[in-house]
């Protein structure tokens, strides 16, 4: 049984581009959590999703990102128009439910803005 | 506005010895508490947690307590094993339950 899987581990943008981060929850799991940690500092959340729906977005800049959770497919995280404070390690997090027990965090992505 | 809080951003212990983290909060809506462990380069690994209804959880060498009176937890790892360095992370959440709010995290290292 898979774990979080995300891809890609590692990306690199240049300033102003399109950066897209995908995020397969773990089989059986319809609940998924996005979290951002900058450097040194704690994971700060993002968004939550479940299949085609968004249910918390509290976390989210306002301008440049979006997320979604199709029906078929990962998680997708979109940051248009990258700058250099988007670098930061990106984390997905999935659960069967909303039991904390059961939250499973992926082994993220670290995205350098050049 | 930091609702939860590590102080410590590093600690340093010997082999076989107690490693005691702690974290503070602030918001009196969170009830349930998650300490979570993490190594460079991956994800946060879940270890321990407590509810509010409980004032101690013990699962192992881990054990957590919470002060909801004080809004101080606590994590106690004995004995201490060199594996056990990694960044330690306390994490809360309200009764809504669609997000943990994290501290800034605890570097432990265990010395041999």
């Amino acid at each position: 049984n898979a774990g979080v899987m995300q891809n890609p581990r590692h990306l690199v943008r240049r300033r102003g581009q399109e950066a897209r981060l995908r995020c397969s929850p773990m089989k059986g799991h319809s609940h998924v959590y996005w979290y951002r940690q900058l450097p040194e500092e704690g994971l700060k959340f993002m968004v939550y999703l479940q299949k085609e729906n968004i249910i918390d977005e509290s976390g989210m800049p306002k301008e440049r990102f979006s997320a979604e959770f199709p029906k078929e497919g990962p998680s997708i995280l979109r940051i248009q128009q990258v700058v250099r404070g988007d670098s930061a390690a990106y984390f997905c997090a999935s659960s069967p439910g909303t039991d904390w027990a059961g939250y499973t965090f992926g082994s993220g992505t670290r995205l350098t803005v050049v | 506005d930091q609702q939860v809080k590590q102080n410590s951003p590093s600690l340093s212990v010997q082999e076989g010895r107690i490693s005691i983290l702690n974290c503070d909060y602030t918001n009196s809506m969170f009830d349930y508490f998650l300490w979570y462990k993490k190594y460079p380069a991956e994800g946060p690994t879940f270890l321990i947690s407590i509810s509010s209804i409980k004032d101690k959880n013990e699962d192992g060498r881990f054990t957590v307590f919470l002060n909801k009176s004080a809004k101080h937890l606590s994590l106690h790892i004995v004995p201490s094993q060199p594996g056990d360095s990694a960044v330690y992370f306390c994490a809360a959440s309200d009764n809504a339950g669609n997000m943990l709010t994290f501290g800034g995290g605890t570097r432990l290292m265990v010395k041999p």
